[in-house]
């Protein structure tokens, strides 16, 4: 079974600048979380959808992130602009239910510099 | 809402010897699921044990074990026999059943020794 798959792995980009990220959970898993790690911390939740529907937003910072699912499967964060302290590994999970475990792409690390 | 707390300091543990890893959870939902994962320094995430809130026994999975006091609103967990290779971040996680929101803690540092 394939894994979740994100990308890039890496992005170096300029304060102020956009970048988006891409995740493909695993297929036929509903649920979809985007994390935004910073080091040293724990991964905090940005954003869960339930198949192409929004559940949980209320820790993104909507003035400059946006998410989306496209038909229940694939998602984009995006950063617009970016900010130094957007630095972090963002991570994206899918869960197929509420008492099975959670399975994590390898992330994608963002330097704002 | 939910509250994950873990507030130990790094901690360094002798090989073959037994860790536990402190984890309290404050939450108003009946039905959730707590979960903890470790994350070595090259940065995935690895599912290690789950504990249903309605579960009666502690959850078991090899070296890992799960000590879930509902009443206090712990699930700490216990390594055992502890190899070189358990050296990284663990993190205690909790489910609510009904919005399937997964929130995490801050992460206890484990470093293993020879």
């Amino acid at each position: 079974e394939a894994g979740v798959a994100q990308s890039p792995r890496y992005k170096i980009i300029e304060k102020r600048q956009s970048v988006a990220f891409w995740c493909n959970p695993i297929s036929g898993h509903a649920t979809l979380y985007w994390y935004q790690q910073i080091l040293g911390q724990g991964p905090k939740l940005l954003i869960q959808f339930q198949n192409n529907g929004v559940v949980d937003d209320s820790q993104l910072p909507k003035d400059r992130f946006s998410a989306e699912r496209l038909k229940g499967v694939d998602s984009t964060l995006k950063i617009q602009p970016a900010k130094l302290e957007d630095s972090a590994v963002y991570l994206c999970a899918s869960s197929s239910g509420r008492n099975t475990e959670a399975f994590f792409g390898q992330g994608t690390r963002l330097t704002v510099v | 809402a939910q509250k994950i707390t873990q507030t130990q300091p790094g901690m360094f543990v002798q090989e073959k010897e037994a860790v536990t890893l402190d984890c309290t959870y404050d939450t108003s939902d009946q039905s959730y699921g707590l979960f903890w994962y470790k994350q070595p320094s090259s940065g995935e995430m690895i599912f290690l044990i789950y504990q249903g809130s309605y579960d009666e026994q502690n959850a078991t999975e090899g070296r890992y074990s799960l000590n879930f006091q509902k009443a206090r609103k712990s699930a700490n967990l216990v390594i055992s026999a502890s190899q070189l290779g358990d050296s990284a971040m663990y993190f205690c996680a909790m489910r609510s059943y009904g919005n399937n929101r997964l929130a995490f803690g801050k992460g206890n540092q484990v470093v293993v020794i020879p």
